[in-house]
């Protein structure tokens, strides 16, 4: 089975500033990683996602994370946020041969003016 | 191309009444998967249909839940009576491959039982 801690459930940051939203995961087997994110009143959309390869990953909207096997971590980043970023992250994995996704919590950030 | 659209977007029931959510997946998308997510938890797993097939329902709470995928199309997902830690956000997804390397999601259904 496949567990996710994302370490922070809230993150409040200043327009303009880095941010870094933290992703551990444990499994046993070879997994693909996702982030997802969930505007204010919408579904969840599809940030980026790690299946193989390079260890970093370039999404929608200037994010980027980074696949750290040995750290078994997934962390979420972008140079400089935009007021349009507030919303919920959720870090998400599954067996590398089957779709049943496990979430972690949800990181809610906050971009202040 | 159309995304994977639920149905209704917001509901609000009694206590002991029943509800049925929809979910169209993208055309042609074998795999249909619900989720959902009560107050203050993490979204969870219900479970997972491969066409009209059941392949996996391991996350399914009780079996007030009841889901369906007649024709291996649109899928219903019923909640009979409803109780009040129903409340939550249900979310359906689909995927071209059971590989799970795309999986597309829709808006959510929002559940209040009151």
């Amino acid at each position: 089975a496949q567990s996710v801690t994302q370490l922070d459930s809230q993150v409040p940051v200043f327009e303009e500033a880095p941010v870094e939203l933290r992703c551990n995961y444990s499994s046993s087997v070879s997994v693909y990683l996702f982030w997802y994110v969930q505007y204010p009143n919408q579904g969840l959309q599809l940030l980026l996602k790690y299946l193989s390869g390079s260890t970093l990953v370039k999404g929608i909207n200037g994010f980027e994370a980074e696949f750290n096997k040995s750290q078994t971590s997934f962390h979420l980043r972008k140079p400089s946020v935009h007021i349009s970023d507030t919303a919920e992250y959720f870090c998400a994995v599954n067996r590398a041969d089957y779709g049943k996704l496990t979430f972690g919590q949800g990181t809610i950030l906050t971009v202040h003016p | 191309e159309a995304g994977v659209t639920q149905f209704p977007s917001h509901s609000v029931i009694e206590k002991g009444q029943t509800v049925t959510l929809r979910c169209d997946p993208i055309s042609g998308h074998d795999n249909l998967y619900w989720y959902r997510r009560v107050m203050g938890k993490e979204i969870k797993f219900l479970l997972h249909f491969v066409k009209e097939s059941k392949q996996d329902e391991s996350g399914m709470p009780n079996n007030r839940f009841l889901a369906e995928r007649t024709g291996g199309t649109y899928s219903t997902l019923k909640v009979q009576p409803a109780e009040l830690e129903d409340s939550g956000v249900y979310f359906c997804a689909s995927s071209l491959e059971s590989s799970g390397n795309t999986i597309y999601f829709g808006e959510g259904s929002w559940l209040t039982v009151v």
